[in-house]
């Protein structure tokens, strides 16, 4: 098993580009989550998936949206990328109700 | 507001010494909590968990403590070891069994 995976590992984006960021489980989990991580500020949730056919917003959602586009693929785009949005995303997935998630190796995003 | 805390962003210790990572929250609802570990360049990997009902965990040299009556909760490893250098954080499962709240992480240092 591959576990969570994510495309790509590292880009780099100028302010006002747009970028879709891929992940994907093959663990069967129905639960999918975005995080991303700065400095000093721990894991915070963008977005979630609950199930296959449903998202919900987490504590930093603006500026992102969401496709859970089957029960494997869960996929963050940035439709205008800002230099705030400079990070690290992560991607993890788990059984409900509440199964610890397990998280993929995240992709290091830079919006100059 | 950040509901997970980790007061301290790094540690060191000496190998074979006690290592104590801490932890607080604020959220009384929270049910479930976590600890994770990071090495650079990949993703948290889940290390050991404790429900609300109990008071200690115990995985090997990890034992996890929560106070509830202080909102506390604190990862021990014993005895350390140079290869559990990493950042360590907290996390708690909120009332919606989707929502996982992240501290902002300790990097703790074992010297050899």
């Amino acid at each position: 098993n591959a576990g969570v995976t994510q495309t790509p590992k590292f880009q780099v984006l100028k302010t006002g580009q747009s970028m879709t960021l891929q992940c994907a489980q093959d663990m069967n989990h129905n639960s999918m989550y975005w995080y991303r991580q700065d400095p000093g500020m721990g894991l915070r949730l963008i977005y979630y998936s609950a199930s296959e056919g449903t998202t919900d917003k987490g504590e930093v959602p603006n500026g992102y949206n969401v496709s859970r586009l089957n029960k494997r693929e869960f996929s963050l785009r940035l439709e205008s990328a800002a230099p705030s949005q400079t990070s690290v995303y992560f991607c993890a997935s788990n059984f409900p109700p509440g199964g610890e998630p397990s998280f993929g190796p995240g992709t290091r995003l830079l919006v100059l | 507001d950040q509901q997970v805390k980790q007061n301290s962003p790094s540690l060191s210790v000496q190998e074979g010494r006690i290592s104590i990572l801490n932890c607080d929250y604020t959220n009384s609802m929270f049910d479930y909590f976590l600890w994770y570990k990071k090495y650079p360049a990949e993703g948290p990997t889940f290390l050991i968990s404790i429900s609300s009902i109990k008071d200690k965990n115990e995985d090997g040299r990890f034992t996890v403590f929560l106070n509830k009556s202080a909102k506390h909760l604190s990862l021990h490893i014993v005895p350390s070891q140079p290869g559990d250098s990493a950042v360590y954080f907290c996390a708690a499962r909120g009332y919606n069994f989707n929502k996982f709240y992240f501290g902002s992480g300790t990097k703790l240092n074992v010297k050899p």
